[in-house]
């Protein structure tokens, strides 16, 4: 089984909301991601949890906030949200290590910023 | 640092042709990973094909094909006998320098296929 899945598929939250974004991988998987995409660019990482500790923030602002309850597990809690915040977020799992591991993504929560 | 640097934003193809996306890419580490990823309009990066720095080989997977020439820094997909399912876009990218036990993909700018009928 080599699948990620993400929920929600679309999101629509205002800039006062709160929400959170979900991501799951039975894989055992023990590296997972969270990247930001905009339009016709390529993904943005934005974090990196290893071994369920958060190894990578790519200074990212504190509206977002990323959370690993457990190995098979990735949230991004989400807070006062601006417009351009709007984007395909994608979650990712790899295994760590020094080896070359592809990573596997899920389909993405298109998120828009009201 | 590394960078992947894809040069085509934009491609068209005729069914059942074959067609090469180009990527090139930079870096001072000896040992590293290529990827091609595509993204169809749904939104989900799917894994092609994978070749390391150290294989001798070009790497295989179905009609994808990776034409690896490390002294030219290049490493570019060849789709042979496009398919209209082919249309989306194609990301270049490579495993950068361990961060911890975590590795980071860097990825190029991306090259939008569309298959003609």
């Amino acid at each position: 089984d080599t699948e990620v899945t993400q929920t929600p598929k679309h999101l629509v939250m205002g800039m006062t909301n709160k929400k959170s974004l979900k991501c799951e991988q039975h894989m055992g998987h023990r590296a997972m991601y969270w990247y930001k995409q905009k339009a016709k660019k390529p993904p943005e990482l934005m974090f990196v949890y290893s071994y369920e500790k958060l190894s990578i923030n790519e200074s990212v602002p504190s509206r977002f906030s990323p959370e690993c309850p457990n190995s098979s597990l990735l949230n991004l809690h989400l807070h006062a949200l601006q417009p351009e915040d709007s984007a395909l977020y994608l979650c990712a799992s790899s295994n760590p290590g020094e080896g070359a591991y592809e990573q596997y993504f899920g389909p993405g929560t298109r998120l828009t910023v009201t | 640092a590394q960078k992947i640097t894809q040069t085509q934003p934009g491609m068209f193809v005729q069914e059942k042709e074959a067609v090469t996306l180009d990527c090139t890419y930079d870096t001072s580490d000896q040992s590293y990973g290529l990827f091609w990823y595509k993204q169809p309009s749904s939104g989900e990066m799917i894994f092609l094909i994978y070749q390391g720095s150290y294989d001798e080989q070009n790497a295989t997977e179905g009609r994808y094909s990776l034409n690896f020439q490390k002294a030219r820094k290049s490493a570019n997909l060849v789709i042979s006998a496009s398919q209209l399912g082919d249309s989306a876009m194609y990301f270049c990218a490579m495993i950068s320098r361990p961060s911890g036990s975590a590795r980071q993909l860097t990825f190029g700018s991306g090259t939008q296929l569309t298959v003609l009928p």
